[in-house]
C-alpha cells in the first residue's frame, strides 16, 4: 500500500511569513511530485511539480524534495491572504504505475 | 479555467439508484482519471483510462465502472448507490506520454449527495 502522508494542520501563518509544507511518501521507488492547491470548494490546481532531489523554485513557491528521506515540502514566501487553501502532495510511484497517489492535505491559513 | 469540464456539477441520488457523471478532457489529452474526495479527504484514484482501455484502477468495487470515448471524453457510472458514495467526484485529463511526468488538469467536479 503505498502512503502519502500530510498533516490536515491547520497550519496558520501571518501575512508576509514563509509557511511551510510537508509531505512524506512510503514508496522509496516514487519518481514525481506534484503540489495541488485547491480552494474551498474548487477543485484541485497544480502549482508545483518536482522530479530530481534539491530545490525548484517558482515566484513565491519553492518544491524541496529528498529521496534518501522519503520527503517532499512546499515553502510560500511572502504568504498572502490569498494563498488560504488545502496544498495537496500527491506521488507517483515505481514499477510503471504512472498514477499519483494523494495525501489527505494539508489546511493553510494566512492571516492578516 | 483547465478546459476539462464536467456535468452536472452538483447530483442528489437515493440509496440504491445509479448515476452517470460525464467529462469532457482538455483539448490534445488522451488520458482521463477519476477520484472521489470524500470531505477533509485526499482525491481517492477510482480509475483512468487510456486509448478507450482501462489503464489502472484504484480499491473501488465493480459498481464503479466507466467508459472512455474515441473523442477522449469519459463517463463515470455507479450503481446500487450507497450512503456513503457521498462526496466530490474529480477528473482530471492529460497527455500519456509514458514517460511518468504527467500532470492532471482536474475539473470543477460533481458533487453527488446520496440520501
Amino acid at each position: 500500500q503505498k502512503e502519502v502522508e500530510q498533516n490536515s494542520g491547520p497550519l496558520s501563518v501571518p501575512e508576509g511569513a514563509i509557511a511551510s509544507l510537508n509531505c512524506t511518501y512510503s514508496d522509496r521507488g516514487s519518481q514525481s511530485f506534484f503540489w495541488y492547491r485547491q480552494y474551498s470548494g474548487k477543485s484541485p490546481e497544480l502549482i508545483m511539480f518536482i522530479y530530481s532531489n534539491g530545490d525548484k523554485e517558482d515566484g513565491r513557491f519553492t518544491a524541496q524534495l529528498n529521496k534518501a528521506s522519503q520527503y517532499v515540502s512546499l515553502l510560500i514566501r511572502d504568504s498572502q491572504p490569498s494563498d488560504s487553501a488545502t496544498y495537496l502532495c500527491a506521488v507517483k510511484g515505481s514499477g510503471g504505475s504512472y498514477i499519483p497517489t494523494f495525501g489527505r492535505g494539508t489546511s493553510l491559513i494566512v492571516h492578516p | 479555467e483547465t478546459g476539462v469540464t464536467q456535468s452536472p456539477t452538483h447530483l442528489i441520488k437515493t440509496r440504491g439508484q445509479q448515476v452517470t457523471l460525464r467529462c469532457s478532457s482538455q483539448s490534445g489529452h488522451n488520458t482521463v482519471s477519476w477520484y472521489q474526495q470524500a470531505l477533509g479527504q485526499g482525491p481517492q484514484f477510482i480509475f483512468q483510462y487510456y486509448r478507450e482501455e482501462e489503464n489502472g484502477r484504484g480499491n473501488f468495487p465493480p459498481r464503479f465502472s466507466g467508459l472512455q470515448f474515441p473523442n477522449y471524453s469519459s463517463e463515470l457510472n455507479v450503481n446500487a448507490l450507497e450512503l456513503d458514495d457521498s462526496a466530490l467526484y474529480l477528473c482530471a485529463s492529460s497527455l500519456y506520454k509514458g514517460q511518468g511526468d504527467e500532470k492532471l488538469f482536474f475539473g470543477s467536479g460533481t458533487q453527488l449527495s446520496v440520501l
